[in-house]
């Protein structure tokens, strides 16, 4: 079991570039969450998938933001029109339901110049 | 306002002391808390989880409680090694209707000094 995997491990972008983050649950999690850390305001909760559907984007930016599951294998978050503050870890979790332990992945680190 | 407050921010030890992290929450509901270690650089590793009024567990050098009336849990690592160094976040899962949204601490950032 190699847990969650999450790549890039680093991604460097410019300024307004788009940025694509991947995540691959642990096989047979049906439950998928995407988290975003920084210094200034610690870990957030952005979203959540279960079966594929998404549930909760209640933590998402209402822009430039969007994440999807298109198969229980992986699920993306995007980033259109990088900006300097999105700079951030940000982190996949998955677990067997919504409300099962949630494993983390090592998170992509995002750095916006 | 901050849902979950931990204290001390930064703490440094010499190997093989011990050593008490605190955390005090306001969230609601609060259906369980969860300790986590993140190593710089890395994921989060769930040390232990708590979700009784009053519950107590061990972990080898790791022990927790937790006190829900007063909103109140305590992470003790015992004999300290070079290698607990990083951050311990402590998490309440406030459980919704589907799934746990989880509430995160600022953590505490930890240092064993040889």
């Amino acid at each position: 079991n190699a847990g969650v995997i999450q790549t890039p491990r680093h991604k460097v972008t410019g300024k307004g570039q788009e940025a694509t983050l991947w995540c691959e649950p642990i096989s047979g999690h049906s439950a998928v969450f995407w988290y975003r850390q920084t210094i200034v305001q610690g870990l957030e909760f952005l979203t959540y998938f279960r079966n594929q559907a998404p549930i909760d984007d209640s933590g998402m930016p209402k822009e430039r933001f969007s994440a999807q599951m298109p198969n229980q294998s992986h699920s993306t978050l995007k980033i259109q029109s990088t900006q300097p503050q999105d700079s951030a870890v940000y982190l996949c979790a998955s677990s067997w339901t919504g409300i099962a332990e949630q494993f983390f992945g090592p998170g992509t680190r995002l750095t916006v110049l | 306002k901050t849902q979950v407050e931990q204290s001390p921010q930064s703490l440094v030890v010499r190997q093989g002391e011990n050593c008490v992290l605190q955390c005090n929450y306001s969230v609601t509901p609060d259906n369980h808390l969860r300790w986590f270690k993140q190593d710089t650089g890395k994921g989060l590793v769930s040390l232990t989880v708590l979700v009784h009024e009053n519950d107590k567990t061990s972990n080898g050098r790791y022990s927790a409680t937790l006190d829900k009336d007063a909103k109140h849990s305590t992470l003790h690592i015992t004999a300290t090694l070079l290698d607990d160094t990083a951050t311990y976040i402590c998490v309440v899962g406030a459980e919704s209707s589907s799934f746990s949204k989880l509430v995160f601490g600022q953590g505490t950032s930890l240092s064993v000094v040889p």
